[in-house]
């Protein structure tokens, strides 16, 4: 499976202010997702990151909250703006591996808005 | 959005005892993962399931792709203090660009 870092690992922020944070992969993927965690809950699916276009998001995230970069095969950025106590969350990139249905996680981002 | 369910919502490791954990979702999946979360950590996939009926084993993991194509079992056998965690089911369907639904999650704890 590929190797993927994520930066920050964590981060405090304060309210209205943006954080980007940044998912490398140590290979080509076709497929990179960004999720969301919410404290003690589940996974969420923000968006997929498309390479060359605009990425595809889910219903409930849009564009102007949760702008998506994907430069090239290996990296992708999210920056979660006007940052509200509400979006502490942990934000994890994932990328799909050889085999199109497995997909692999980074280790996430630790974000706490104050 | 759809929500796979997962039952029970924790559990406690008892010494010698297997545990087993299901999920269960209102539309069917053609894939089925599980996964393990240790805290401050990612999902680690642990098992990928991709045909109904499907039994597969993972070390002391065994999971299996419910007939129905709606559930999905995960049983650890002879759990042991480093099983502790957070279990997620996720469900895909080929149709959906390799998106995931996941499950609410079962916390496995040890008792102390």
């Amino acid at each position: 499976s590929a190797v993927i870092s994520q930066k920050p690992s964590r981060d405090i922020c304060q309210r209205g202010t943006s954080l980007t944070i940044q998912c490398q992969v140590d290979s080509q993927v076709t497929m990179m997702f960004w999720y969301r965690q919410q404290p003690g809950q589940s996974l969420t699916l923000i968006a997929t990151a498309n390479q060359g276009s605009e990425a595809t998001y889910e219903s409930g995230f849009v564009i102007d909250k949760f702008p998506i970069s994907r430069p090239n095969l290996t990296f992708s950025t999210l920056t979660v703006s006007n940052m509200s106590p509400e979006d502490s969350s942990i934000y994890l990139c994932s990328v799909v591996g050889t085999s199109a249905y497995e997909q692999y996680f980074g280790p996430g981002t630790r974000l706490t808005v104050t | 959005g759809q929500q796979l369910n997962q039952s029970p919502q924790s559990m406690f490791i008892q010494e010698g005892e297997d545990v087993s954990m299901n999920c269960t979702s209102s539309s069917i999946f053609n894939t089925w993962l599980w996964y393990k979360q240790d805290p401050g950590e990612g999902p680690v996939l642990l098992i990928a399931l991709y045909k109904a009926g499907e039994l597969t084993s993972n070390g002391r993991l065994t999971a299996q792709f419910g007939i129905t194509r709606k559930d999905s079992f995960l049983n650890i056998s002879a759990p042991i203090p480093s099983d502790v965690g957070i279990y997620f089911c996720a469900g895909q369907n080929t149709g959906t660009a390799s998106k995931l639904t996941f499950g609410t999650g079962t916390r496995l704890q040890v008792t102390l």
